[in-house]
């Protein structure tokens, strides 16, 4: 079956610009979580939505992000007024139920450039 | 706070050799274990994982074993082969976190295996 998809793969913008990254997860997962990966970093937790509602966003760096999933299944994280701080692969992963022992499901990710 | 720390890279290895990568954490109670791979060109795959003290996770032919007396999850592999070659990351789940289980990673060792 279909695996955790995200959109666009590659994303490069400017300083200052607004973005939009957006995830698909695996069809019938209830939870979904945001991760940010720097370069030759491991993966670092942004946010998780059980269902439509973001259960924990303690991980987002500041109130330039922000990240909904309005009908529980597909998500978009939005950055306003990038920085170039903000450059690294965005992955989005994606489970099935609330049990803590159940596999997270990783998508491609999407690699955000600000220059 | 919970953390992991893996051996840093690169490995470069000749086939068929023994492979060790280690990881150690800090967290408090008894968190989950995992190891993670990232293969060139796609996805972060969960490759094995223990759940409580001296358990043994296993696949394709890696082990690691949950060590609380030493903190430590330390993977491992009898031979290496050419298509090991990949990003390895070690990670937790905190105990306590049962309804969010947002995963914590150490900073990922590559690992490259010569024919």
């Amino acid at each position: 079956g279909a695996g955790v998809s995200q959109t666009p793969s590659n994303k490069v913008t400017e300083k200052g610009k607004y973005v939009e990254l957006r995830c698909d997860p695996i069809s019938g997962h209830t939870a979904l979580y945001w991760y940010r990966q720097s370069l030759g970093q491991g993966p670092e937790f942004l946010i998780y939505f059980q269902g439509t509602g973001a259960a924990d966003d303690s991980g987002l760096p500041n109130d330039r992000f922000f990240a909904v999933r309005p009908e529980g299944s597909v998500s978009t994280l939005k950055i306003q007024r990038t920085e170039r701080g903000d450059s690294a692969m965005y992955l989005c992963a994606s489970r099935a139920g609330t049990s803590e022992y159940n596999e997270q499901f990783f998508g491609p990710g999407t690699r955000l450039t600000v220059l | 706070g919970n953390s992991v720390t893996q051996m840093e890279g690169p490995v470069t290895l000749s086939e068929e050799a023994f492979l060790t990568i280690n990881c150690t954490y800090t967290a408090t109670g008894y968190p989950s274990l995992f190891w993670y791979v990232q293969y060139p060109g796609e996805g972060l795959q969960l490759l094995l994982k223990a759940t409580k003290a001296d358990d043994k996770g296993s696949n394709k032919g890696f082990e690691a074993t949950y060590r609380k007396e030493t903190t430590s999850f330390h993977l491992e592999k009898g031979s290496v082969q050419v298509s090991d070659s990949a990003v390895y990351f070690c990670a937790l789940i905190p105990s306590g976190y049962s309804s969010a289980s947002k995963i914590i990673f150490g900073s990922g060792t590559r690992l490259s295996i010569r024919p």
